[in-house]
């Protein structure tokens, strides 16, 4: 069964730094587009970054320079590094394989970072 | 940067009824365009694929069209558990989601 589990989200003071991690089963996650998409407290769904089975990485304008994603192919685990966290970065963050380049599918269950005082 | 649209933002309809949303984005995506279902609490799910195919599993009351700027979802026929969410999607930009609750 394709599955993804998230981890590592918590709360966190503003200016420090999370990694989250999304282990993967079913699949191997070197071979495949992963992403990671966020989605603050009643708010819509938001993209935040990719990266190939090449290794290149993209990331939202609203990350960038802050967010580095990355990947473990030994554990087959997805990573995104947060870095200068600020309020506004409070969201559940959800991974995902992406197919064909862009369809999301499936997705993790979530795993909720808020940044706060 | 393509920007996509949805409407309506929220609507309630009644058990059977049809409902349909609409997506349009700000260019051509030819058929570039994906649907998702969330429901409260939960990870978002994918319906429809490439505007009109629907995933393996989903029911086949629901549906996709469109192709160009121009998207509709139907649900043929409303349940009460299609109470959720639902988002377009083309390449790294979502629709902002319609809401849509029983009446």
């Amino acid at each position: 069964e394709v599955q993804l589990v998230e981890s590592g989200g918590g709360l966190i003071q503003p200016g420090g730094s999370l990694r989250l991690s999304c282990a993967a089963s079913g699949f191997t996650v070197s071979s495949n587009y992963m992403s990671w998409v966020r989605q603050a407290p009643g708010k819509g769904l938001e993209w935040v970054s990719v990266i190939y089975s090449g290794g290149s990485t993209y990331y939202a304008d609203s990350v960038k320079g802050r967010f580095t994603i990355s990947r473990d192919n030994s554990k087959n685990t997805l990573y995104l590094q947060m870095n200068s966290l600020r309020a506004e970065d409070t969201a559940v963050y959800y991974c995902a394989r992406v197919s064909s380049g862009y369809i999301f599918d499936p997705w993790g269950q979530g795993t909720l970072v808020t940044v706060s005082s | 940067d393509i920007q996509m649209t949805q409407s309506p933002s929220s609507l309630s309809a009644s058990v059977g009824d049809r409902v349909t949303i609409t997506c349009q984005a700000s260019q051509d995506i030819s058929n570039y365009l994906n649907w998702y279902q969330q429901k409260p609490g939960k990870a978002p799910k994918l319906l429809i694929y490439d505007a009109s195919n629907l995933e393996t599993g989903v029911p086949s009351r629901f549906s996709g069209s469109g192709s160009g700027t121009d998207f509709t979802f139907t649900i043929s026929s409303l349940q009460p558990e299609d109470i959720a969410t639902y988002y377009c999607q083309q390449w790294f930009t979502f629709g902002p989601g319609t809401k849509v609750d029983i009446k």
